[in-house]
């Protein structure tokens, strides 16, 4: 059974880049068919789609955030990560990663997520 | 982009059956049966209840029923417990990308 875990720093300063990174165990960030994705949640508010990486390594991300999101995959260490770039206020969020089999739109299983706060 | 737009809140008692609208447009949930629900119980991550419009991932019970009608798509749970209360959020794919619904609040009295 695949499982996701977010880490990274829970405070970032405004301006500077946020960066955040998901381990996936239980199995192979390589597998076939699978998305690995990004979504955020403001504190009281709804989901958020960041953006999502296939296996393939094609990148497919929200036009509202495209121009400062970047995602990527470390095969090497069962990772993906997310940066978003020249933060503010509005990007204080709980960031989960998760990942889609197949459709690249269900997003079947979840990290727990983590608070990411943007702030002098 | 625009979120698609859900009820901010529901309510129903337990036993009965409440229904939660998504309306989209043309361009997303009119067009793809690539429609999904997610439950969000307060501070837990979202879990995935129904996926392309009316399928339900192994374990979520049957009370849990999803349809679509035009660009507008409803997710239906009959035999309301007390444990299904909880945020309610659906989502469709659109041009290569994913958008949200604002959430719906599901209170069981």
């Amino acid at each position: 059974q695949l499982q996701l875990q977010e880490s990274g720093p829970g405070l970032v300063k405004p301006s500077e880049t946020l960066s955040l990174t998901c381990t996936v165990s239980g199995g192979s960030i390589s597998s076939s068919s699978y998305y690995w994705g990004w979504i955020r949640q403001p504190p009281g508010k709804g989901l958020e789609w960041i953006g999502s990486i296939y296996y393939s390594g094609s990148t497919y991300y929200n036009p509202s955030l495209k121009s400062r999101v970047t995602i990527s995959v470390d095969t090497s260490k069962n990772q993906f990560s997310l940066k978003l770039s020249s933060v503010t206020a509005a990007d204080t969020a709980v960031y989960y990663c998760a990942t889609s089999h197949s459709s690249g739109d269900a997003f079947d299983i979840w990290g727990q997520g983590t608070m990411v706060t943007v702030s002098s | 982009q625009s979120a698609l737009t859900q009820p901010p809140s529901v309510s129903g008692s337990p036993g009965q059956s409440v229904t939660i609208s998504c309306t989209g447009t043309s361009s997303d949930v009119g067009s793809y049966n690539r429609v999904s629900w997610y439950q969000q119980p307060p501070g837990t991550a979202p879990k995935l209840m129904i996926y392309e419009v009316s399928n339900r991932p192994s374990g979520v019970p049957d009370r849990f029923s999803g349809s679509k009608s035009g660009n507008t798509a409803s997710l239906t749970i009959s035999g309301l417990q007390a444990e299904d209360e909880a945020d309610y959020y659906c989502s469709s794919y659109t041009s290569s990308s994913v958008v949200f619904g604002g959430g719906t609040k599901l209170t069981v009295l």
